[in-house]
């Protein structure tokens, strides 16, 4: 099992709508969370991150998260085309600071 | 403040030969990573270092890939011989215990 699986997408909104992207974990010990966009060619940048249960909003952006499911999600609203790009779910597998990244969701906003 | 620097950007090499990559990360920065990147995966942890120890090479195929970080600054990788599979990019990251802030990457192809 993969420590962090998230849908490959690609994953289509239109402008304006709400995009959802999700992602699973394997080791119930963790305790970091961490959402990166990665625009093509270009590096990861971090755009949320969250340690306890429940909701975590910044902007436009919310995180969500559910350690007894595993379970972590970025809402994204009044999408843009602007936020066309690879969303990347990252998690601290250790003390140590860590980082498990999945494949990737690949997010298309349509004009 | 200056963000993570690598070089060289881009490196094309055959199969069987040796390459080099060097990472300068955020000062004051203690930890640094590296990171590959294969085309349409998320990046994968290759060795991360605290100062200039090593914290986790559990993913470095040690066979051919090796990493110092002399006086905990600046950071070499290297990979010899190189394989057609090592196409990738090899991502720099660094923290000072939260947040990673990545470089811009070099992007390798093996031929």
């Amino acid at each position: 099992q993969k420590e962090v699986e998230q849908n490959s997408g690609p994953l289509s909104v239109p402008e304006g709508a709400i995009a959802s992207l999700n992602c699973t974990y394997s080791d119930r010990g963790s305790q970091s969370f961490f959402w990166y966009r990665q625009y093509s060619g270009k590096s990861p940048e971090l755009i949320m991150f969250i340690y306890s249960n429940g909701d975590k909003e910044d902007g436009r952006f919310t995180a969500q998260l559910n350690k007894a499911s595993q379970y972590v999600s970025l809402l994204i609203r009044d999408s843009q085309p602007s936020d066309s790009a690879t969303y990347l779910c990252a998690v601290n597998v250790s003390d140590n600071n860590d980082m498990r990244f999945g494949a990737g969701t690949r997010l298309t906003v349509k004009p | 403040e200056a963000g993570v620097a690598q070089s060289p950007r881009y490196k094309i090499i055959e199969k069987r030969q040796s390459v080099a990559f060097w990472c300068n990360p955020i000062s004051g920065h203690a930890t640094l990573y590296w990171y590959q990147q294969i085309l349409g995966q998320g990046p994968k942890l290759l060795i991360q270092f605290q100062n200039n120890g090593v914290v986790d090479d559990s993913q470095l195929p040690k066979d051919r890939f090796s990493a110092e970080r002399l006086k905990g600054v600046d950071s070499t990788l290297k990979i010899q011989p190189a394989k057609l599979e090592d196409s990738a990019v090899y991502l720099c990251a660094s923290s000072n215990g939260g947040e990673q802030y990545f470089g811009p990457g070099t992007r390798l192809t093996v031929t």
